[in-house]
């Protein structure tokens, strides 16, 4: 079945580094891929995304990586700061009504 | 302006009880979904509407029923309230049919708790 993974439940970070959030998925035919940021008490809230017609996007201190061929994607955060603290959400679809949502990384920023 | 909303915020009750929760949207879509939060932040959708029409009805018990009075809002109402039902429910909406045309915005969620 279709299925999107994290592989880090929990990243700590030092404020002023980078963050590297991934995320591995399993559907072949997913074609969309986004990020959520979820802020604690709040809904999730969409960050980047990509098409699998490219293998990097940029936003601003935010870059999106896939790999179709390991079906493995990326969130890089530059200059990690404490507003960045929160939960960050993988997401794919392909030609459906639906995301499928990963399950999670919490990202801890230390001052 | 909120451009998603729900009510209640914090919704505390009783097994066995009905409850209903609310969601509203400004932003002209004709798309709106429920989704279901548990305690580890595993997110799944539940149920879509599209323009009043049901377009996704995941496996979810048929305690939970969407109505879609127009296209700006989407209630979710919960039969016999159990205690697994307790989590975070949040509304989202989108211009699209399809997911990924569009962006998913997302309300500020519902926090259940059934005791």
């Amino acid at each position: 079945g279709e299925s999107v993974g994290l592989h880090l439940p929990t990243l700590s970070v030092q404020e002023g580094d980078n963050s590297i959030i991934n995320c591995a998925y399993s559907n072949s035919a997913s074609d969309y891929f986004i990020w959520y940021k979820q802020e604690s008490g709040k809904g999730p809230q969409f960050i980047i995304d990509i098409r699998s017609n490219m293998d990097k996007r940029q936003g601003q201190r935010v870059t999106v990586l896939l790999n179709k061929t390991v079906k493995h994607l990326s969130l890089q955060i530059a200059a990690t700061q404490p507003g960045d603290s929160a939960v960050y959400f993988c997401a794919e679809t392909g030609s459906s009504y639906k995301l499928i949502f990963g399950s999670g990384t919490r990202l801890l920023v230390r001052p | 302006d909120t451009a998603v909303s729900q009510t209640p915020k914090y919704l505390v009750t009783q097994m066995g009880n009905d409850k209903s929760i609310k969601c509203e949207q400004n932003l002209g879509h004709d798309t709106m979904y429920w989704y279901k939060q548990d305690s580890k932040k595993f997110l799944k959708i539940m149920f879509s509407y599209n323009n009043k029409e049901l377009i996704i009805n995941e496996t979810v018990p048929n305690r939970f029923s969407p109505k879609s009075p127009d296209k700006a809002h989407l209630n979710l109402h919960i039969n016999s309230l159990e205690l697994g039902d307790s989590a975070v429910y949040f509304c989202a909406s989108t211009g699209a049919l399809l997911a990924g045309t569009e962006t998913q915005y997302f309300g500020p969620g519902t926090r259940l708790l059934v005791l």
